[in-house]
């Protein structure tokens, strides 16, 4: 069964500060993977995601992803976050051979001091 | 393009009450999915449609039942709520399993009280 795992549960920068959110998935075959974000009081909307090809993906403000095959892993970083970017972030991965299960992380809250 | 309707938005149910939470998207698309979000442990799937005429169970389906009335539409049932059921519930739609890298689609989620 496919799984995700997101190490870090709660991360607190200072505005200009670079940022790494971990994401490692359990699954032998081929993944599309996704992170999503949600702002206080929203729902959840796509920042990023990886089907194939340049396993390095760029997505919404400035927020990029590196796909590892051999670490199973699917990292988020920004160089340099702002207040803004205050939010919870989701990694989740579909299983290319069940398409219609997607399976979402515990979660990272991310706080931004200003 | 109103895209993925939740209702209600707020309910409050006493142990043993069932009730339906609707939902439905305007997007034509084939997916559909029932959520439910809880501090601590992110979202976890409930049930999903692959496609109208299926449904299969999620990560943690039991003490739900759902039903995909037609493509548009795909409701969550729980027929005797349980104080570990309160939650916040989200459905979301994408495209389907034609497409296996299209985004979801969320709705705006309803809040779940069970006492």
């Amino acid at each position: 069964a496919q799984s995700v795992s997101q190490h870090n549960h709660h991360v607190i920068l200072s505005e200009a500060a670079s940022l790494e959110l971990g994401c490692n998935y359990s699954y032998g075959g081929t993944v599309n993977l996704f992170w999503y974000v949600q702002y206080p009081g929203q729902h959840l909307q796509l920042l990023l995601k990886y089907f194939s090809g340049d396993p390095l993906v760029k997505g919404i403000k400035g927020f990029e992803a590196e796909f590892i095959k051999s670490k199973f892993s699917f990292n988020l970083r920004k160089p340099s976050v702002q207040w803004s970017d205050t939010a919870e972030y989701f990694c989740a991965v579909n299983a290319a051979g069940n398409t219609g299960k997607l399976i979402f992380g515990q979660g990272t809250t991310l706080q931004v001091k200003p | 393009n109103a895209g993925v309707t939740q209702t209600p938005k707020f309910q409050v149910l006493k142990t043993g009450q069932s009730m339906t939470l609707q939902c439905a998207q305007d997007m034509n698309h084939n997916s559909m999915y029932w959520y439910r979000q809880d501090p601590g442990m992110g979202l976890r799937l409930i049930y999903y449609s692959a496609s109208e005429g299926t449904t299969d169970k999620g990560e943690v389906p039991n003490g739900y039942n759902v039903s995909r009335l037609n493509k548009r539409e795909f409701s969550l049932r729980l027929e005797s709520a349980a104080p570990s059921q309160t939650s916040v519930y989200f459905c979301a739609s994408r495209t389907g399993t034609e497409m296996p890298n299209s985004p979801l689609h969320f709705g705006n989620g309803t809040r779940l009280t069970v006492t």
